[in-house]
């Protein structure tokens, strides 16, 4: 059972859409990361988040840490064919371990 | 600045045997923690060490154990493979110990891909 559900687990859009990626818990997590995996690569962090109702923005992607620190999001503007990968969210949790959303594949069209 | 190192990038290994992979963190990193990713199950933690302590270790039987060596480098080992053990093993580095920091980041190498036939 994973600590933490990401949905969808798959997402194909065309090149210029936008595209919402979330990532939920019934754990509290004191921080949460966003990484970014391309094939035959390991995980590359994107952001982390450490404030309850914290928005980051990092160019065309916006991440959102949940008021209660249960959940969070990544919303990306108008997708490019370069954002395509396998996009995972992970939480600290009190015990010091990092724990991985199963991931979104997702795949953007050019 | 050279990024984490993971040796062997693939190997192939029949069941019961063992295997021993490597990890060289970046330079001045002194936490090394493991995962084993799979399309299933995604990354679970294995083990994190810190100055050659193991310092946190997640739900994995005891044929799964790690060391680290006085440079931070870090091996773990898989003893009587078994076919669910094929996955890709993935090493992090950090300056920090585990912890929930926020300042707490990982840098993960390229990973090792284990197949067990």
């Amino acid at each position: 059972t994973q600590l933490l559900e990401q949905s969808p687990q798959f997402l194909s859009i065309q090149e210029g859409e936008n595209l919402t990626v979330y990532c939920n818990s019934s754990s509290v997590f004191s921080s949460l990361q966003w990484y970014r995996q391309e094939p035959g690569e390991g995980p590359v962090l994107l952001v982390t988040v450490v404030t309850g109702g914290e928005v980051k923005k990092l160019k065309r992607l916006t991440f959102q840490f949940g008021d209660a620190r249960k959940d969070s999001s990544l919303h990306i503007t108008a997708a490019q064919p370069g954002d395509t990968g396998l996009y995972l969210c992970a939480g600290f949790s009190n015990d010091y371990k990092l724990s991985f959303g199963a991931g979104t594949t997702v795949t953007v069209r050019a | 600045k050279a990024g984490v190192t993971q040796t062997p990038r693939y190997l192939i290994k029949t069941r019961g045997q063992q295997v021993t992979l490597s990890c060289s963190p970046i330079s001045g990193h002194r936490s090394v923690s493991w995962y084993q990713q799979t399309p299933g199950q995604g990354l679970q933690f294995l083990f994190e060490y810190f100055s050659e302590t193991q310092r946190n270790k997640g739900n994995f039987p005891g044929r799964f154990s790690g060391r680290q060596f006085s440079n931070s480098r870090s091996e773990m080992n898989v003893s009587t493979l078994e076919l669910g053990d094929s996955a890709l093993y993935l090493c992090a580095s950090s300056t920090l110990a585990g912890g929930p920091s926020g300042a707490n980041v990982l840098t993960f190498g390229a990973g090792s891909r284990l197949t067990v036939l």
